[in-house]
């Protein structure tokens, strides 16, 4: 069975703050993906790496891929009440597409 | 572009009645997917579909049906609603490597 653990649970930081989310498997995926759900919403992509070792920036948000593919973190820089949210990650393992699965997620609250 | 629309945003069953989820996508994707969310539990995959006529289980498929008539649509059946169902559950759609969520359906059961 894979499994996708995501780590902290829940985070609550101040404004201006920097935070790092991470998600560890025992098993390599083919790509994985980082969304952002916001309440009563459905989650929204925010980045998929596919290279082992990738690194990608999107505005304040890094996302790195890790060497052996099984781990991926996201680091906030200067967090924003804007940035309040449940953060998923999701890794697909490859063959049919319906093997993606998601980790339980990361309840972040930015506090102005 | 409507992407992927879900109807209805709310509703309420009582135990043992039967209702049909609606999910359409004008991104003509092939692959499209049914979720339920649950508090603790993340997304869990119930139901997909690599293309019309074609639907295969996920990780909990027990009590839920599919069909794919069109590349569209990709509706979801409760045959007899049980509490174990209450829950949200989203749609989406996916794309090469992306893929795109409905806005929600949330399901109480009584």
């Amino acid at each position: 069975t894979q499994l996708l653990e995501q780590s902290p649970q829940f985070l609550s930081i101040q404004e201006g703050e920097n935070l790092t989310v991470y998600c560890n498997s025992s098993s390599v995926f083919s790509s994985l993906q980082w969304y952002r759900q916001e309440p009563g919403e459905g989650p929204v992509l925010l980045v998929t790496v596919v290279t082992g070792g990738e690194v990608k920036k999107l505005k304040r948000l890094t996302f790195q891929f890790g060497d052996a593919r099984k781990d991926s973190s996201l680091h906030i820089t200067a967090a924003q009440p804007g940035d309040t949210g449940l953060y998923l990650c999701a890794g697909y393992y490859g063959g049919s597409q319906g093997n993606l699965i998601f980790g339980k997620g990361t309840k972040l609250s930015v506090k102005p | 572009n409507a992407g992927v629309t879900q109807t209805p945003k709310f509703q309420v069953l009582k135990t043992g009645q039967s209702m049909t989820l609606q999910c359409a996508q004008d991104m003509n994707h092939e692959y499209m997917s049914w979720y339920r969310q649950d508090p603790g539990m993340g997304l869990r995959l119930i139901h997909y579909s690599v293309g019309a006529g074609i639907t295969d289980q996920g990780e909990v498929p027990n009590g839920y049906n599919v069909s794919r008539s069109t590349t569209e649509d990709f509706p979801l059946r409760l045959l007899s609603a049980a509490p174990s169902q209450t829950s949200v559950y989203f749609c989406a759609s996916m794309g090469l490597y992306e893929q795109y969520f409905g806005p929600g359906t949330r399901l109480t059961v009584t």
